[in-house]
């Protein structure tokens, strides 16, 4: 069966500092990925998508970019953090046209606090 | 830019009661429509999904949604809920854009059950 790991899971970093958060989809093959944020009342505003290695869609313009070095590992980056970077990010897989009815399964987030 | 709304932001219900959240979406070609589910300190599950078919879906723990083609609309409903209902109730939206599969999700309608 398919899984998705996250991590890590909280994660407390000082203004102007690098992040990296890491995905990685096992039991599945080309799979899309997803970074999405989630905030209080606003529900899941996706960041980026991939489609495969090194493709990667931004939907919204920020301080964040993604990448996909290897067919099942996404990463989330900034290079300086800003506060408004605080909040609950997931990451996502989906696979389309199979048995799976084209279905996005959720890890189970990071919680980012930039101080 | 394709959108889902969610009708309430927060509903408050006692125990017994019946449940409807609805939802909207702007497409107007052919999606996928689902229900997510979040727990207080879980990750998002998936509750139910339509892809074509019976427009009456039925989902877990007792969950259902109907799509209504003509009012764009994927309304949740339970007859009689409980405590354990108490969570964060999402629906979405999937269909193929240029780039791929994208999921857009509604912002979310906070479900409290008072036992």
């Amino acid at each position: 069966s398919q899984t998705i790991h996250q991590w890590p899971a909280t994660l407390v970093q000082p203004v102007g500092s690098p992040l990296s958060l890491e995905c990685t989809v096992e039991g599945t093959s080309n799979p899309n990925l997803y970074w999405y944020r989630q905030a209080a009342g606003r529900g899941l505003q996706l960041l980026f998508y991939s489609v495969g290695i090194g493709q990667i869609s931004s939907e919204v313009p920020q301080n964040l970019s993604a990448s996909r070095p290897q067919d099942r590992q996404f990463i989330l980056s900034s290079k300086k953090l800003l506060l408004s970077d605080s909040g609950f990010y997931l990451c996502a897989w989906s696979v389309w046209g199979t048995a799976e009815g084209n279905t996005i399964y959720f890890g189970e987030g990071s919680w980012l606090t930039v101080v | 830019a394709q959108s889902v709304s969610q009708h309430n932001h927060h509903v408050i219900l006692s125990e017994a009661a019946s449940l409807e959240l609805g939802c909207n979406y702007s497409y107007g070609g052919t999606v996928n429509l689902f229900w997510y589910v979040q727990y207080p300190g879980q990750h998002l599950q998936l509750l139910l999904k339509y892809f074509s078919g019976d427009p009456l879906v039925k989902g877990i723990k007792g969950f259902e949604a109907e799509f209504i083609k003509s009012k764009f609309s994927f309304n949740l409903r339970k007859p009689s809920v409980q405590w354990s209902d108490t969570a964060e109730y999402f629906c979405a939206v999937s269909l193929r854009d240029n780039y791929g599969q994208n999921f857009v999700f509604g912002p979310g309608t906070r479900l409290s059950v008072l036992p």
